[in-house]
């Protein structure tokens, strides 16, 4: 049961152009969303959050988008750049705080291999 | 500089031997979580922890996985008998998770690269 989904296995875009990477979830509970990015025979490192409250969260060249209706969120980095290649994977927590079953844990995609061309 | 840290890097062993895979979660954090990198699943949630206290295991096959954390600085996952379907990355990640306003992100280890032959 894949709760989060990213459909693209990969994706290539050319420098200074916009990358656009695409989250499905399933689970309407789900009230907190990260995207981490993620380099060979390295652990991924966090990029961006965004809670349920918000429908947009921007950090530098890095927007992200959550459509609750939709049950989908879009990772935009604008420009791209070479530095930017790497796995991405988008995550997303949910319940409450207190100490129950599944509260709070975070839940991965797929991951998303993007490559910037120059 | 706060991170996650994992031991080993790399393990090579034998179909049935012991496997002991350790994390030592970032001071402060109230949660840890194991994952497994597969190329199907992504990131797959095997375990984790909340104040020590195990909240979900349900990721982890039962008859061999267990996850422990004994203190507050380390978080283990071991898997007896091993098996060569188990070759992958494992990941600990920590965190601090008390409701999305004020929730970290959860910092991740390098990972245990495990091959079993």
């Amino acid at each position: 049961d894949q709760q989060v989904k990213q459909n693209s296995p990969s994706l290539s875009v050319q420098e200074g152009r916009i990358s656009i990477l695409n989250c499905d979830y399933t689970n309407s509970m789900f009230d907190y969303f990260l995207w981490y990015k993620k380099y060979p025979a390295e652990g991924p490192t966090f990029l961006i959050s965004i809670s349920s409250i918000k429908d947009k969260n921007e950090d530098g060249r890095f927007t992200v988008f959550l459509n609750k209706s939709a049950k989908h969120l879009s990772l935009h980095i604008v420009p791209s750049q070479p530095g930017d290649s790497a796995v991405y994977f988008c995550a997303a927590s949910a319940g409450s705080p207190t100490l129950i079953q599944g509260a709070q844990k975070l839940v991965f995609g797929q991951g998303t291999r993007l490559t910037i061309n120059p | 500089d706060a991170r996650v840290t994992q031991t080993p890097r790399h393990k090579v062993t034998e179909m049935g031997q012991e496997v002991t895979m350790r994390c030592q979660p970032i001071l402060g954090h109230n949660t840890v979580f194991w994952y497994r990198q597969t190329m199907m699943q992504g990131l797959e949630l095997l375990a984790y922890f909340r104040n020590r206290a195990p909240l979900d295991d349900s990721g982890m096959p039962k008859d061999r996985f267990s996850a422990e954390m004994p203190d507050a600085t380390l978080a283990t996952l071991k898997i007896q008998p091993s098996e060569p379907r188990d070759s992958a990355v494992y990941f600990c990640a920590s965190g601090f998770f008390v409701g999305p306003e004020k929730n970290t992100e959860a910092f991740f280890g390098q990972g245990t690269r495990l091959t079993v032959v």
